[in-house]
């Protein structure tokens, strides 16, 4: 099967600007995950997606971040605008819920370079 | 809250060496424990898994045991290859009763193994 892909993979800005990222997850799989993962850390989740609905953004600085997965599908990450402070590898997860028994399936990530 | 703590790295040994990484974790009620591995430049990879008390997850030589007495999941590999150098991730899963809320997942160990 396919994995996750996202894109892009990498991705260098300045700060101020807009920029998004976009998770297409594995096919069938209803719960969608974003993490953040900076340098020498293990990640750390932003937002998790139940088919379209987002049940846990607790962790998403909503002042300038935002996501959306419309159709249950496709996810989108979008930052605006961007600080040097976000400067770190944003991954894209799948799993077919959200049980305990459903592993999740990471994306190869964006890199992100704020500068 | 969660929460998920291995050892530092990077860690080196010689091929063929015995491995033990060390975890531990804190968490309410039984959460489920996992092993990811990331080689470089790719995506994290579900190593293994262990889902109650004294279950063992085991895949590619490298095993863990779920020690609900004292919290831990270590990771161990009898003999170690150059191709297994890699950052290890320890991290729990919990169903906060609403479904699954994510991966926690510790800080990363970086191993590193010489021919």
């Amino acid at each position: 099967e396919a994995g996750v892909v996202q894109s892009p993979r990498y991705k260098i800005i300045e700060k101020k600007q807009p920029v998004a990222f976009w998770c297409n997850p594995i096919s069938g799989h209803n719960t969608l995950y974003w993490y953040l993962q900076n340098l020498g850390q293990g990640p750390e989740l932003l937002i998790r997606y139940e088919n379209e609905e987002a049940v846990d953004d607790s962790q998403l600085p909503k002042d300038r971040f935002s996501a959306e997965r419309l159709k249950g599908v496709d996810s989108t990450l979008k930052i605006q605008p961007a600080e040097l402070g976000d400067s770190a590898v944003y991954l894209c997860a799948s799993s077919l819920d959200s049980g305990l028994n459903s592993p999740l399936h990471f994306g190869n990530g964006t890199r992100l370079t704020v500068t | 809250g969660n929460s998920v703590t291995q050892m530092e790295g990077p860690v080196t040994l010689s091929e063929e060496a015995f491995l033990t990484i060390n975890c531990t974790y804190t968490a309410t009620g039984y959460p489920s424990l996992f092993w990811y591995v990331q080689y470089p430049g790719e995506g994290l990879q579900l190593l293994l898994k262990a889902t109650k008390a004294d279950d063992k997850g085991s895949n590619k030589g490298f095993e863990a045991t779920y020690r609900k007495e004292t919290t831990s999941f270590h990771l161990e590999k009898g003999s170690v290859q150059v191709s297994d150098s890699a950052v290890y991730f320890c991290a729990l899963m919990r169903d906060s009763g609403g479904g699954a809320d994510g991966l926690t997942f510790g800080k990363g160990t970086h191993l590193i193994i010489q021919p």
